[in-house]
This record gives structure tokens, C-alpha cells and sequence, in this order.
């Protein structure tokens, strides 16, 4: 079975700076998907970023980069010139692409960010 | 965008009542629905698969008789909470997937 990790339960920023979240997972499976979600305040879950373990180009959207190690099974968020919006709890989460195996998300047990002025 | 509509976001029952939530994909239908139970500053966990048509997939340890999934149509799942204890309450999220795997605002279930 797949587990992922999050080996930080909180971390904390200055605006303007940069953070580095860490994610590492367990899978025997050679193609996967792994992504990183935001859960703000208010609970709802908004997806960052998104990397397709085949691509072995590092995937990037805006201020949020992530450093996708496939041989050591990490896969850490970056985000650059940290903003107050970005305070909220951070998931990282794995997906087969197998439908056999069901599509649902296995989620590590999430990091939460706090952002300070 | 894709948009999944979760119904109630809120919801405060006695003990021994049930309570129905409803998943709804408002713009794209899906034939899979997931149902995930997260606990105040703690992961999601998913519950159960919803299937159009055929009977839910529930994961280890999830009472199938306690949480009812039907999933009748391709644009709606709705999670029943059969006889709610306290230790029911908990936030219930539902997602489903269009180009990506889109979540409702999740629904927050308090039993007295």
C-alpha cells in the first residue's frame, strides 16, 4: 500500500521569504501522480501543484516550484516570496493511475504554515 | 471550472438521529465519487468510494451499515450518518474528478 509522509506538523515564514515543505512516500509503483493541496481556513481544499512522475521536469505554477526526487521518493513544495494568503495547512498527496487500484487521494498528514508580517 | 457542491456546510443533530449529505457535481458528471472524514487539525481520510450505480467501495475499518453512500445518479452522492453519536461529528469532504480531482467545501457535522 502507498504511504506518504509529512515529517513537519508546522513551519513558519516572513512575507517576502521562502519555505521549503517536506513530503516523502512509499510506492512500488513505477507511474504515479503527486500533488500538493491547501486546506485555508476555510476547509476547503484547493490543489497547488501537480507533478506526473513520469515528467522528470520539476513542476512549477506562479510563487510554488516543487523538487520531485523519484529515486528517493520526495517530493518537497517551495514556495517563493511567501504571502499571508499563503497561511493554511499544506497536504501532500499521492494517486494511482492505475484504476484498478481506485483513483482516490492518499493524503500525508499535512503541514501547517504559518506566515508572519 | 469544475465545481462540486457539498449540502449542508453545517449541520448539528441529537444522538440517534441521521443525517444526509449530499455531493453534487454541478457542471461535469462522475461516475466516481470519494468521500473523505477529516478530524480538526488532522489529515483526510478516505472513507468509501462512491460508484454510480453499483454499491459503494469502503475502505478498512469504516462502518458500512453507519455510513450509507448511495450514489444514484452521475451528478449526485449523497453520505447518510445513520444513528449519529458524538463521535461522529467530524468535517465530511466529498471530491470527484473532472480534468483534476475537485473537492466540495466539505460539511461539518456536530451531534449533541
Amino acid at each position: 500500500a502507498q504511504t506518504v509522509t509529512q515529517s513537519q506538523p508546522e513551519m513558519s515564514v516572513q512575507e517576502a521569504e521562502t519555505v521549503t515543505l517536506s513530503c516523502t512516500y512509499d510506492t512500488s509503483e513505477s507511474d504515479y501522480y503527486l500533488f500538493w493541496y491547501k486546506q485555508p481556513p476555510s476547509r476547503q481544499m484547493i490543489l497547488v501543484i501537480r507533478q506526473e512522475a513520469y515528467k522528470q521536469q520539476n513542476a512549477t505554477e506562479n510563487r510554488f516550484s516543487v523538487n520531485f526526487q523519484k529515486a528517493a521518493k520526495s517530493f518537497s513544495l517551495k514556495i517563493s516570496d511567501s504571502q499571508l494568503g499563503d497561511a493554511a495547512m499544506y497536504f501532500c498527496a499521492y494517486r494511482s493511475v492505475f484504476l484498478q487500484a481506485g483513483t482516490a487521494l492518499i493524503f500525508g498528514k499535512g503541514t501547517t504554515l504559518s506566515v508572519s508580517s | 471550472g469544475a465545481v462540486v457542491s457539498q449540502h449542508p456546510s453545517w449541520v448539528i443533530c441529537k444522538s440517534g438521529t441521521s443525517v444526509k449529505i449530499e455531493c453534487r457535481s454541478l457542471d461535469f458528471q462522475a461516475t466516481t465519487m470519494f468521500w473523505y472524514r477529516q478530524f480538526p487539525k488532522q489529515s483526510l481520510m478516505l472513507m468509501a468510494t462512491s460508484n454510480e450505480g453499483s454499491k459503494a467501495t469502503y475502505e478498512q475499518g469504516v462502518e458500512k451499515d453507519k455510513f450509507l453512500i448511495n450514489h444514484a445518479s452521475l451528478t449526485l452522492s449523497t453520505l447518510t450518518v445513520t444513528s449519529a453519536h458524538p463521535e461522529d461529528s467530524s468535517f465530511y469532504i466529498c471530491s470527484a474528478r473532472a480534468n483534476v480531482l475537485t473537492f466540495g467545501a466539505g460539511s461539518r457535522l456536530t451531534v449533541l
